[in-house]
This record gives structure tokens, C-alpha cells and sequence, in this order.
């Protein structure tokens, strides 16, 4: 089946740690996203890349990193330096990466928590 | 500014009642896109409808319809008849023409409960 694949479903991080958040899609799609989404909120832009080897930073890109080595990958680093990392993170694929009509597809997301 | 605005946090229906989910938007451009996306408790937003800033006929499908009045700027959306399983967070989303890059601006969504 196509679709976006998140994992894993919980993850947990310890005082210091950098963890990262994996995201596979199947669609061919050539762009890819990270959300972040806390309770009661929005879902606010964290990065974004609309082709291979080449991503932008959202609104909130402080304190996380990506790459976009593989067209069907991209993987998010929550490093130690985002200090309030506990949310629930989602990751999204587009076939039509700068066009406003762009409709954006989600994964299952990955609930970060903080030890 | 907060360019999408869903001022209901949270509903709470009888099943087989009528329901609307209120939306309204800012924007400058005149060329962009609007959507709805349902969130159920499994996590994954599942792509509900877009609808583009030339195209204000309502439309249905099935229970659910939708509303766009430009004239007050709002994108509503009606369930008809709701059921337990329409219990979800429902989010509304802008797409701008201009500088956006095909990225979509999210309303903080409203969490609807249907009980039996």
C-alpha cells in the first residue's frame, strides 16, 4: 500500500540526547514535511524540502535538523538544544511541492516525550 | 496575525444531530487554496477537501458539505446526521498563492465529540 510510514509510534528522550524521528514514503512524492503539534494547538511548520538534497526551515526549525539524502526519506534529529521537545510530531509528503493547491498527505506521527 | 481562525476549541453532540465547524481566514492574496483535514485519535490527519478562492459553489459529499463565502472570508463545515465515528479534531488550512511555496497555514482546530 502507499503511504507515509512513521516510527517508531512513541519514543522517549533523556536530559542531553539528540533522537531522530524517522519518515519513509512510497507516493513518489517530491516534497516532504515535519510538523510539530502540541495539545490545543496548530500544526506549525518545523522544515520542509521540495526536492533531494535541498530543505528550508518552517517557523519553528530551532533545536531540530533534517536531511533529504533520499527522495523517499526524511528524517528528523530533535537535538538537545530544543528544550522542550514533548509534542506529537507529524510528517507529511506533496506531489506538487510550490504549487498553493498542494495537497499535503500524513503519516500516523511520532509522540515524543521527555525521561 | 493569525491568518486562520477556528473559534470553536471544542463541541460536544448527541449522535444524529446537525453540527458546523466554523473556519474563517485572512488573506491578501486573490489566488488560494482551502482545506479541511480530520484528525481522528489514531493520530494521522486524513485530507477531507480543497476548495480554491475562484470556486464558491458549496459542495456535498455525502454527510458532510461545505460552505465558502469570500464576502466574510469563512469556509465552514456542516456534518449532517453525525455519528461516534465523525468524533475527531477537525482542522482548517490556508494555502497562499503568493510566497507560501505550497506550504499550508493550520487554524488550531476543534475538537468534535459525538456521544451516543
Amino acid at each position: 500500500d502507499g503511504g507515509i510510514t512513521q516510527s517508531p509510534k512513541y519514543l522517549f528522550r533523556k536530559e542531553g540526547q539528540n533522537v531522530t524521528l524517522s519518515c519513509e514514503q512510497n507516493l513518489n512524492h517530491d516534497a516532504m514535511y515535519w510538523y510539530r503539534q502540541d495539545p490545543g494547538q496548530g500544526l506549525r511548520l518545523i522544515y520542509y524540502s521540495q526536492i533531494v538534497n535541498d530543505f528550508q526551515k518552517g517557523d519553528i526549525a530551532e533545536g531540530y535538523s533534517v536531511s533529504r539524502e533520499k527522495k523517499e526519506s526524511f528524517p528528523l534529529t530533535v537535538t538537545s538544544a530544543q528544550k522542550n521537545p514533548t509534542a506529537f510530531y507529524l510528517c507529511a509528503s506533496s506531489q506538487e511541492p510550490t504549487e498553493p493547491k498542494n495537497i499535503q498527505y500524513f503519516g500516523a506521527g511520532t509522540r515524543l516525550s521527555v525521561l | 496575525a493569525q491568518k486562520v481562525t477556528q473559534a470553536q476549541t471544542e463541541i460536544s453532540v448527541v449522535e444524529k444531530e446537525d453540527v458546523t465547524l466554523d473556519c474563517v481566514y485572512e488573506t491578501r492574496d486573490t489566488t488560494y487554496y482551502l482545506f479541511w483535514y480530520k484528525q481522528p485519535p489514531s493520530g494521522e490527519l486524513v485530507f477531507l477537501i480543497r476548495r480554491n478562492s475562484f470556486d464558491e459553489q458549496n459542495e456535498i459529499s455525502g454527510r458532510y458539505s461545505w460552505n465558502f463565502q469570500k464576502s466574510t472570508s469563512s469556509f465552514n463545515f456542516t456534518i449532517t446526521a453525525s455519528q461516534v465515528v465523525d468524533s475527531a479534531v477537525y482542522f482548517c488550512a490556508l494555502s497562499e498563492a503568493l510566497g507560501s511555496q505550497g506550504n499550508l497555514i493550520f487554524g488550531k482546530g476543534t475538537k468534535l465529540s459525538v456521544k451516543p
